[in-house]
C-alpha cells in the first residue's frame, strides 16, 4: 500500500515563525500536492510539483512556497506564519508521470493531515 | 477555471438505508475526471469512485453508485445499504484530462454524511 506522511498531526506556532511542513511517500509519484482544508471551503490547492525541483502554484500560494529537493520529500513551508493559516494541511501524491493524457484518472494518495494553529 | 458545488452540508441516513449526495461542477472542458472522496473521523482521505466523461455507463464500486448527467454538469453518489462506517466526510472532485493537468483535483465543499444506527 501506498504510505504517504506527514511528519505532524498537531502543530502550534506563534505570528510571524518559519513553520515547515513535512511529507513524504514511498511509492516513488511523481506528483505531489499540498491542500490546505477548511470548513465549507472543501480543499483548496496550495502549490503540487511533478518532478524534482519542478514546482507550480495552485489556487492559493500566497504566504507559502514549497521545496522538493528528493522525489519522495515534499515540503510545505510558511515563511511568516499568519493567523489566517491556521488550516488543516493536508499532502497528497499520485503515481502517473507528467505529461499524460490519463494522468487524471490515477486516484491521488493522501497523508493524514497536520492540523496547524496560528497564534 | 473549474468549480465544483456541493450544496448539501450534512447529510443523515439510517443504517441499511440509501442516501444520494448531489454535487454539481462547472467546466467547458469536454474530457475529464470526476471522483467522490472519503474522509472519516480519522482524516485519512480515500477514493470512493471515479468516473471519466468519456464514458456513458455510470461507475459502479460495490454498494457504491454514481450518476453521472454531462449535460447537466451533475455527477452525485448514492450509497446503498449505508452502514455505520460509511459516517465521514464525501467530497466531490474534479480534475482535467490532458498531460497538463497533472492529476490536480478541484474540489467541492464537501458534505457531512452521518449513519445513524
Amino acid at each position: 500500500d501506498v504510505k504517504v506522511t506527514q511528519s505532524s498531526r498537531y502543530l502550534v506556532k506563534r505570528t510571524g515563525e518559519k513553520v515547515f511542513l513535512e511529507c513524504v511517500q514511498d511509492m516513488d509519484h511523481e506528483n505531489m500536492f499540498w491542500y490546505r482544508q477548511d470548513p465549507g471551503l472543501g480543499l483548496r490547492l496550495i502549490y503540487f510539483s511533478y518532478d524534482v525541483k519542478m514546482k507550480e502554484k495552485g489556487d492559493i500560494p500566497e504566504g507559502y512556497s514549497v521545496s522538493r529537493e528528493k522525489k519522495e520529500r515534499f515540503s510545505l513551508i510558511l515563511e511568516s506564519a499568519s493567523t489566517n493559516q491556521t488550516s488543516m494541511y493536508l499532502c497528497a501524491s499520485s503515481p502517473v508521470p507528467l505529461p499524460n493524457s490519463r494522468a487524471a484518472s490515477s486516484p491521488l494518495h493522501f497523508g493524514n493531515g497536520t492540523r496547524l494553529t496560528v497564534t | 477555471a473549474q468549480t465544483v458545488t456541493q450544496s448539501q452540508p450534512e447529510m443523515s441516513v439510517q443504517e441499511a438505508e440509501t442516501v444520494t449526495l448531489s454535487c454539481t461542477y462547472d467546466t467547458s472542458e469536454n474530457n475529464y475526471y470526476l471522483f467522490w472522496y472519503k474522509q472519516p473521523p480519522s482524516r485519512q482521505m480515500i477514493l470512493v469512485i471515479r468516473q471519466e466523461a468519456y464514458k456513458q455507463q455510470n461507475a459502479t464500486e460495490n454498494r457504491f453508485s454514481v450518476n453521472f448527467q454531462k449535460a447537466a454538469k451533475s455527477f452525485s453518489l448514492k450509497i446503498s445499504d449505508s452502514q455505520l462506517g460509511d459516517t465521514a466526510m464525501y467530497f466531490c472532485a474534479y480534475s482535467n484530462a490532458g498531460g497538463t493537468s497533472y492529476g490536480k483535483l478541484t474540489f467541492g465543499q464537501g458534505t457531512i454524511l452521518t449513519v445513524h444506527p
